[in-house]
């Protein structure tokens, strides 16, 4: 069975541009998060999806940060504008309805 | 939200039990405690998780204390693969599901 699966594991790009960081859950699994450590913190929770709906999204640091999960199955976190603050290792994970949740190897994000 | 607090590091004799605690004194009724762990660049592997009983499952022993403000997670055995940062993580369960992350204890395993 395949894990979850994330893409890209890296990405550099310019302050001021956009990136798409895309996540693929566990067939089956309708709970979907997202998490990430910025340098030096803790994991930090996100959002979470239950299937294509926003569960809770009161980790969203601010507007810049748009999450997506059409049709309920792999999900997309945008970042528009990057800023240098938002380096750091995006994880996401799924999960069955109250099982463990299981982690990607995550994407790292890297704002010059 | 509750908060866990961790040592930062341990070492272990390889073969001998690790044995880490975690402080979670504002743990409310109805929340999980989880324990993950992250191995070099991985991402974090689910271990072990409870309530207020105490666990076992293969990898690892999980004991929680009769107030629930506090648990340990032991590896019975340690190995050299048992190298990483082990995460102490309350996870809510109302509404969400939620983990909130402590900071991770780095345990060093010693041949």
């Amino acid at each position: 069975e395949a894990g979850v699966t994330q893409f890209p594991s890296h990405s550099v790009i310019e302050k001021g541009q956009t990136v798409t960081l895309r996540c693929d859950p566990i067939s089956g699994h309708d709970n979907l998060y997202w998490y990430r450590r910025v340098m030096g913190k803790e994991i930090k929770f996100l959002l979470h999806f239950v299937k294509e709906s926003k569960q809770d999204e009161s980790g969203m640091p601010n507007n810049r940060f748009l999450a997506e999960r059409t049709g309920g199955t792999y999900s997309t976190l945008k970042v528009q504008p990057a800023e240098l603050e938002d380096s750091g290792v995006y994880f996401c994970a799924s999960s069955q309805v109250l099982g463990e949740a299981f982690f990607g190897q995550g994407t790292r994000l890297t704002v010059v | 939200d509750a908060k866990t607090t961790q040592p930062p590091s341990m070492d272990c004799a390889e073969g001998r039990a690790a044995n880490l605690p975690c402080n979670h004194s504002t743990i409310s009724g109805n929340e999980y405690v989880y324990w993950y762990r992250q191995i070099h660049s991985q991402g974090p592997q689910y271990i072990i998780h409870g309530l207020k009983n105490n666990e076992t499952n293969e990898m690892a022993s999980l004991i929680i204390t009769e107030d629930r403000k506090s648990s340990t997670l032991i590896l019975p055995h340690a190995t050299l693969r048992d190298t990483a940062v082990y995460y102490c993580i309350v996870r809510v369960t109302s509404g969400t599901y939620k983990y909130i992350f402590g900071t991770g204890t780095r345990l060093k395993v010693l041949a």
